[in-house]
C-alpha cells in the first residue's frame, strides 16, 4: 500500500505560468515532507521541505503548501521556466525513524 | 558541500552473478539509504542503515542484502542477479536529526542480462 501518492504521472505547463504538483499521504504519523527534482541519469536533488507545524514554506519561485486535515500537499512553481522540466518526487518521513518514503513522481513539461 | 558517490554510473551483469554496488558519503552522516527507481513505480526503499552495522529492511528487500562496516560506506549486494533487478539504483545519506533532507548520489544504472 502506497503511503505517499502522486496521482498525476505527468503535467504540461506553459512557460511563465504556474505549475502545481500535488501529493497525498495516508500515514498520519508523517511530520516532515520534502520535494525533490530529478533529471534523467542524475540523482534527485532536494528542492524544498515543510514540517507539520507549518502550512506553507517558500523558497524563491517554489512554495509548498500543507493541508494536514486533508493529508495533502502541493508544490507551486511560479513562474515556470524551461529548466523546471524534470520529474518531481514528493517524500515524507515520520519522527519515529529517519526513513524517507517517496511517491511515484510527476513528470513536468514546461512548454515554450 | 555534501558528496555522495556511487562507484559506477553504468553496470552490465549476467543473471546469477553476485553484484556489489558501493556508495560513499563524505559528510559524516549517520543514515544511509538504498533506493531503486523504475518507470511508473517511483523511488522504492530497499534498505536503510542508521549506524555502522545497523540496518533495516525497506519496502522491497527481497533479493538484496547490505553491508555497513564503516560509517561513510554503504554497500548493496545482489546475491544472485536476476533480470527483474535491472533498474536505476540510488544511494542517499542524511543526518539522524529530525526534519532533515537526504542527499543523493548520481545513481547506478544496472542492467542484468
Amino acid at each position: 500500500d502506497q503511503q505517499v501518492k502522486q496521482n498525476s504521472p505527468s503535467l504540461s505547463v506553459q512557460e511563465g505560468r504556474i505549475s502545481i504538483l500535488n501529493c497525498d499521504y495516508t500515514n498520519s504519523m508523517f511530520d516532515y515532507f520534502l520535494w525533490y527534482k530529478k533529471y534523467p541519469a542524475e540523482g534527485p536533488t532536494f528542492l524544498i521541505s515543510i514540517s507539520s507545524i507549518k502550512d506553507k514554506n517558500e523558497d524563491g519561485r517554489f512554495t509548498v503548501f500543507l493541508n494536514k486535515s486533508a493529508k495533502h500537499l502541493s508544490l507551486h512553481i511560479v513562474p515556470s521556466q524551461p529548466g523546471d522540466s524534470a520529474v518531481y518526487f514528493c517524500a515524507a518521513s515520520d519522527y519515529r525513524d529517519d526513513k524517507i518514503i517517496f511517491g511515484k513522481g510527476t513528470r513536468l513539461h514546461i512548454l515554450p | 558541500d555534501v558528496k555522495v558517490t556511487q562507484s559506477s554510473r553504468y553496470l552490465v551483469k549476467r543473471t546469477g552473478e553476485k553484484v556489489f554496488l558501493e556508495c560513499v558519503q563524505d559528510m559524516d552522516h549517520e543514515n544511509m539509504f538504498w533506493y531503486r527507481q523504475d518507470p511508473g513505480l517511483g523511488l522504492r526503499l530497499i534498505y536503510f542503515s542508521y549506524d555502522v552495522k545497523m540496518k533495516e529492511k525497506g519496502d522491497i528487500p527481497e533479493g538484496y542484502s547490505v553491508s555497513r562496516e564503516k560509517k561513510e560506506r554503504f554497500s548493496l549486494i545482489l546475491e544472485s542477479a536476476s533480470t527483474n533487478q535491472t533498474s536505476m539504483y540510488l544511494c542517499a545519506s542524511s543526518l539522524s536529526t529530525a526534519y532533515t533532507e537526504a542527499f543523493f548520489g548520481q545513481g547506478t544504472r544496472l542492467t542484468v542480462v
